[in-house]
């Protein structure tokens, strides 16, 4: 039968505004956590990871932050921009980078 | 420097047949990934490959299998295609694997 696509969750944020994509990870062993983008017909592509001996890095514009505590990982945009409107991906990586898991993905709209 | 390119973009076939996708990676990486990415299953890890050999595996059946060529090319094989086989087909590559992955733009195959 048709299978069932993936609701993806949707932020919409002002263009000019902050925005923050927050995601849950599964496995406390991984050693990198990273964070994707990806526009509609085109690959993932890569926009900044994180050790998971560290808990802030910094970007352009972006900054993830790593909370091991509770398994949580956030993707912060500044003065977020039409160009921005894409659906964000996190994932982890194990075995250094080796083996990559997704999440399910958080689509960002930007209102002009 | 050129990025990863996935040849074709677009593909048709019907179900019984088999298909051969190809990646050129980044130059200097020896790194290959392939990822099957569905509305219904999101991003999913299919194997890598490092040094012309297969090092990681995901959970696909055995019609899908690749190869690696000594100037790191690489190429994925579906055969006895079935419909659910309709996926946008990624490959990623990275200097080791150790360092982040980078996507092409994807086979966009579609099973009649």
């Amino acid at each position: 039968g048709e299978s069932v696509g993936l609701h993806l969750p949707t932020l919409s944020v002002q263009e000019g505004d902050n925005s923050i994509i927050n995601c849950a990870y599964s496995n406390s062993a991984s050693d990198y956590f990273i964070w994707y983008k990806q526009e509609s017909g085109k690959g993932p592509q890569f926009i900044i990871d994180i050790r998971s001996n560290m808990d802030k890095r910094q970007g352009q514009r972006v900054t993830v932050l790593l909370n091991k505590t509770v398994k949580h990982l956030s993707l912060q945009i500044a003065a977020t921009q039409p160009g921005d409107s894409a659906v964000y991906f996190c994932a982890e990586a194990a075995g250094g980078y080796q083996k990559v898991t997704f999440g399910t993905g958080t689509k960002l709209q930007v209102i002009p | 420097k050129a990025g990863v390119t996935q040849t074709p973009r677009y593909l048709i076939k019907t179900r019984g047949q088999q298909v051969t996708l190809s990646c050129s990676p980044i130059s200097g990486h020896r790194s290959v990934s392939w990822y099957q990415q569905t509305p219904g299953q999101g991003l999913q890890f299919l194997f890598e490959y490092f040094s012309e050999t297969q090092r990681n595996k995901g959970n696909f059946p055995g019609r899908f299998s690749g190869r690696q060529f000594s100037n790191s090319r690489s190429e994925m094989n579906v055969s006895t295609l079935e419909l659910g086989d309709s996926a946008l087909y990624l490959c990623a590559s990275s200097l080791d694997s150790g360092g982040p992955q980078h996507f092409g733009d994807g086979t966009r195959l579609s099973i009649l």
